[in-house]
């Protein structure tokens, strides 16, 4: 079946960078376009930008560009997203969530088990 | 900047039934903005419902199901259980710089 298995929890410090990486399985990694989504403690969900498997196009909502970079590799099945000049605005449990867009109906599928981002001093 | 915008919380008794609705600011909700339905219940991930409008996955209970009304897209849940209790998100399709949005979110209580 389905799976995306994300990488454990960070503690950064304010200005650093975190990476989360998203590990997929049982499926052909191409069938699904990577969504990134995060939620602040105690708020509701924010979709921050998503990437293409086949192409790497990335898109990435406008209160995200410059600081969030999206990659994947092909060859372990594995999404990868930036985050850098963190604030403590940014601590958030990050999701990936996975788009079947083998047909036409953008169905979002399957989400990852969420990676908790602290940023504290 | 475009908001989606759901009820913030809803009461429904066990075996009756609610509806949740999600409405833009641009205007109506139509098909194009393939609404998707998630369930999330605390300390989880959300969970996928609901997606382009009305079709459900194959793990969906039969109890919910998602429409299109009076301009915003809807999730009704039928025939209420205890633990549907839980906080509910649409999720809604523009393209462009902004592709996707997410409304606040609906807390479901059963009582």
């Amino acid at each position: 079946q389905v799976q995306l298995v994300q990488s454990g929890a960070e503690v950064k410090k304010p200005g650093a960078s975190v990476k989360v990486s998203c590990k997929t399985s049982g499926y052909t990694f191409t069938g699904f376009y990577m969504h990134w989504v995060r939620q602040a403690p105690g708020q509701g969900l924010e979709y921050i930008g998503g990437i293409n498997p086949e192409t790497g196009d990335r898109k990435y909502i406008q209160s995200f560009q410059g600081r969030v970079t999206m990659t994947r590799d092909t060859s372990i099945s594995t999404f990868y997203m930036e985050l850098s000049g963190l604030l403590s605005d940014d601590t958030a449990v990050y999701y990936c969530a996975g788009e079947n867009f083998s047909d036409s109906f953008k169905k979002f599928e399957c989400w990852g088990q969420g990676t908790l981002v602290t940023v504290s001093s | 900047q475009t908001v989606v915008t759901q009820e913030p919380s809803l009461t429904v008794s066990p075996g009756g039934t609610v509806t949740l609705t999600c409405a833009s600011s641009t205007g109506a909700v139509t098909s194009g903005y393939y609404p998707n339905w998630f369930q999330q219940k605390p300390g989880q991930a959300p969970r996928s419902l609901i997606y382009s409008t009305s079709n459900k996955h194959s793990w969906t209970p039969a109890r919910f199901s998602g429409s299109l009304l009076g301009g915003k897209a809807a999730l009704t849940l039928s025939g209420v259980l205890p633990e549907d209790e839980a906080e509910y998100y649409c999720l809604l399709y523009y393209g462009g710089a902004q592709p996707w949005v997410f409304g606040g979110g609906t807390k479901v209580t059963v009582l």
